[in-house]
């Protein structure tokens, strides 16, 4: 069984401060993705990483997967309290449908 | 607008009185799938389809059943329900994107079982 470890569980922070979360697994991954839940939602796709040591952005978000392709990271710059929400992130094996979601990391960004 | 459509949204029952949740998409996506997600555990598969009449077993399928009469639409279903599926159930549908399948998750139902 594939699992993604999400750490820190729990993050608040103060406006305008930066942060990093992270996701990882002793697996590989052919692709990695990140998810955002708000409250009362459903999770919304952020992005999707296929190659080892691509880092995507997506505004003051940034995305890395791991060389290996077992780890990703998220590094949030200047959070706002709009980024408050739960991350996931979620690991697809080659050519699957199925993905292995981690546990999630929720953000609490105060004005 | 694309989207996958849960109903209903709040739903408080009593033990063992049958019933479904509806989860409808609109994107012609082969790939369906039913999450429930509770604190400390996360998102967990109960059961998903590949196609119309192919639905399989995800982790926690005890409990459940589903049907995929046709591609849009994917019911979950609660024969007898029981207070430990008191629970936020998600439905998905899946795409190709990127050489891997992105999610579009519906907007949740929130069960309770008393």
């Amino acid at each position: 069984t594939q699992l993604l470890e999400q750490s820190p569980q729990f993050l608040s922070i103060q406006e305008g401060e930066n942060l990093t979360v992270y996701c990882n697994s002793s697996s590989v991954f052919s692709s990695l993705q990140w998810y955002r839940q708000e409250p009362g939602e459903g999770p919304v796709l952020l992005v999707t990483v296929v190659t080892g040591g691509e880092v995507k952005k997506l505004k003051r978000l940034t995305f890395q997967f791991g060389d290996a392709r077992k780890d990703s990271s998220l590094h949030i710059t200047a959070a706002q309290p709009g980024d408050t929400g739960l991350y996931l992130c979620a690991g697809a094996g080659a050519g699957s449908y199925q993905l292995t979601f981690g546990k999630g990391t929720k953000l609490s960004v105060i004005p | 607008e694309a989207q996958v459509t849960q109903n209903p949204r709040y739903l408080i029952t009593v033990t063992g009185k049958k019933l479904t949740v509806t989860c409808s998409q609109n994107m012609n996506h082969e790939y369906m799938s039913w999450y429930r997600q509770d604190p400390g555990l996360g998102l967990r598969q109960i059961y998903y389809s590949m196609n119309v009449e192919v639905t399989d077993k995800g982790d926690v399928p005890e409990g459940y059943k589903v049907s995929r009469k046709e591609k849009r639409n994917f019911p979950l279903i609660l024969e007898s329900p029981s207070p430990n599926q008191t629970s936020l159930y998600f439905c998905a549908s899946s795409w190709l994107q990127d050489g891997t399948y992105g999610y579009t998750f519906g907007s949740g139902t929130r069960l309770t079982v008393v």
